[in-house]
């Protein structure tokens, strides 16, 4: 079963522009990770942030999580055509002890040239 | 920098037939994942080790789908008899100790079954 969801599904931008993705869940979580995959590889790590943290940095990318409203939205900046991909979370539960991720469906980014 | 290594990365065989994926993680992790991308969808865990033990194959279809770790370093997800509906990708990623969040995945291996 998939936890997370993205929204949206499908995202078409020009280069240049920003892109946001949102994810939202539906228990308490320890974690909650982005990763990005391009056709037909495996997946990235792209950054993490924990229950206790509201926004985390990394280069262009710009994550924030609330967990009263349950959703985290990934936010990248001056987009380029190397970001295609799709992009997805994955969240860790709160309690339990073999960090399993549970990954949403995903959310399609293509950046026109 | 060290990767998860996959192998085959195309397999096409028919139903019923038996086939074989194997994982080789990066050094020194731990932990060993298998997970089925089916397509437009996310991974979906099929089983965790951690070394040699498996620690979640609460989501393994154990009628067809075995999974080893002998020695605690590659493994191998084998298939028997493959059905239609097993299409998809099996991706295999690892993390240094348990519970250290970060997984690296491999490239994965695209399965397709006639």
């Amino acid at each position: 079963s998939q936890q997370g969801e993205e929204d949206p599904q499908a995202l078409s931008i020009q280069e240049g522009e920003n892109a946001t993705m949102n994810c939202s869940y539906k228990t308490s979580i320890n974690n909650l990770q982005w990763y990005r995959q391009n056709s037909g590889r495996g997946l990235v790590h792209l950054i993490l942030i924990r229950s206790n943290e509201r926004e985390k940095h990394s280069g262009r990318l710009r994550v924030t999580l609330d967990t009263s409203k349950k959703s985290s939205s990934l936010l990248i900046t001056a987009s380029r055509a190397a970001d295609t991909a799709s992009y997805f979370c994955a969240t860790v539960p709160k309690g339990g002890s073999n960090y399993k991720l549970t990954f949403g469906k995903g959310t399609l980014l293509t950046v026109n040239p | 920098e060290a990767e998860v290594a996959q192998s085959p990365r195309y397999k096409i065989t028919e139903k019923s037939q038996a086939v074989a994926f194997w994982c080789d993680p990066i050094s020194g992790h731990a932990t060993l994942y298998w997970y089925r991308q089916i397509l437009g969808q996310g991974p979906e865990l099929l089983v965790q080790f951690q070394d040699e033990s498996v620690v979640d194959d609460s989501q393994l279809p154990k009628d067809r789908f075995s999974a080893e770790r002998l020695k605690g370093v590659d493994s191998t997800l084998k298939i028997q008899p493959a059905e239609l509906g097993d299409s998809a990708m099996y991706l295999c990623a690892s993390s240094y100790l348990w519970g250290q969040e970060t997984q690296y995945f491999g490239p994965g291996t695209r399965l397709l079954v006639l």
